[in-house]
């Protein structure tokens, strides 16, 4: 069966500092890949998708960016963060085209002080 | 272009009695469907998805889901709350145009509340 990992669960992180946030997925290949931010009393917000190494698209512009080196990794970053990056993020996976659903890992809460 | 709406932002039922979270959706094409829930700090778990197939759709913990696309309905029910059944439920519509890639349109999310 399908896994999705996620690491860290929480991470404190001062304001300015880089940010480096992992996602993998066992069991399937050539998954598509998501970063989603849901920030407190809010929905989520699609960051970053990608359907294979080495292709992002980005749907927010923001000072994060991520990266898929390898088929079922796919990591979030920033070199500073702002104040605004707070929030609970969630990696996604998915297989197929459209009409498909999205299945997703445990998040990163992440507090920048 | 798709979207839903979720008609409730919270919803309070005592423990056993039904639950009903209410969603419509807009659509250019046959949609698909799915609901989530999340549990506090956790991610999102699908409960339920329809993909054309029955309108009557049977997702785990005793949730259902009908779709109605004459009332552009897909409302979520459970015949008995549990205690556990506390956390936020989002509907969600899949992008079905030509070249989408999976894109995902969530509602805005429907807080439950069980008491005892």
């Amino acid at each position: 069966s399908q896994t999705i990992h996620q690491w860290p669960a929480t991470l404190v992180q001062p304001v300015g500092s880089p940010l480096s946030l992992e996602c993998t997925v066992e069991g399937t290949s050539n998954p598509n890949l998501y970063w989603y931010r849901q920030a407190a009393g809010r929905g989520l917000q699609l960051l970053f998708y990608s359907v294979g190494i080495g292709q992002i698209s980005s749907e927010v512009p923001q000072n994060l960016s991520a990266s898929r080196p390898q088929d079922r990794q796919f990591i979030l970053s920033s070199k500073k963060l702002l104040l605004s990056d707070s929030g609970f993020y969630l990696c996604a996976w998915s297989v197929g085209g459209a009409g498909q659903p999205q299945h997703f890992g445990d998040g990163t809460r992440l507090s920048i002080l | 272009a798709q979207s839903v709406t979720q008609l409730d932002s919270h919803v309070s039922v005592s423990e056993g009695t039904p639950v009903l979270l209410r969603c419509n959706y807009s659509s250019s094409y046959s949609p698909s469907l799915f609901w989530y829930v999340q549990h506090p700090n956790k991610g999102l778990q699908l409960l339920l998805k329809y993909t054309s197939a029955a309108t009557l759709v049977k997702g785990i913990n005793g949730f259902e889901a009908e779709f109605k696309k004459s009332e552009t309905s897909f409302h979520l029910t459970k015949p008995s709350a549990h205690m556990s059944d506390a956390a936020e439920y989002f509907c969600v519509v899949s992008d079905m145009t030509t070249d989408s890639w999976g894109k995902l349109q969530f509602g805005a999310g429907t807080q439950v509340v069980v008491t005892p």
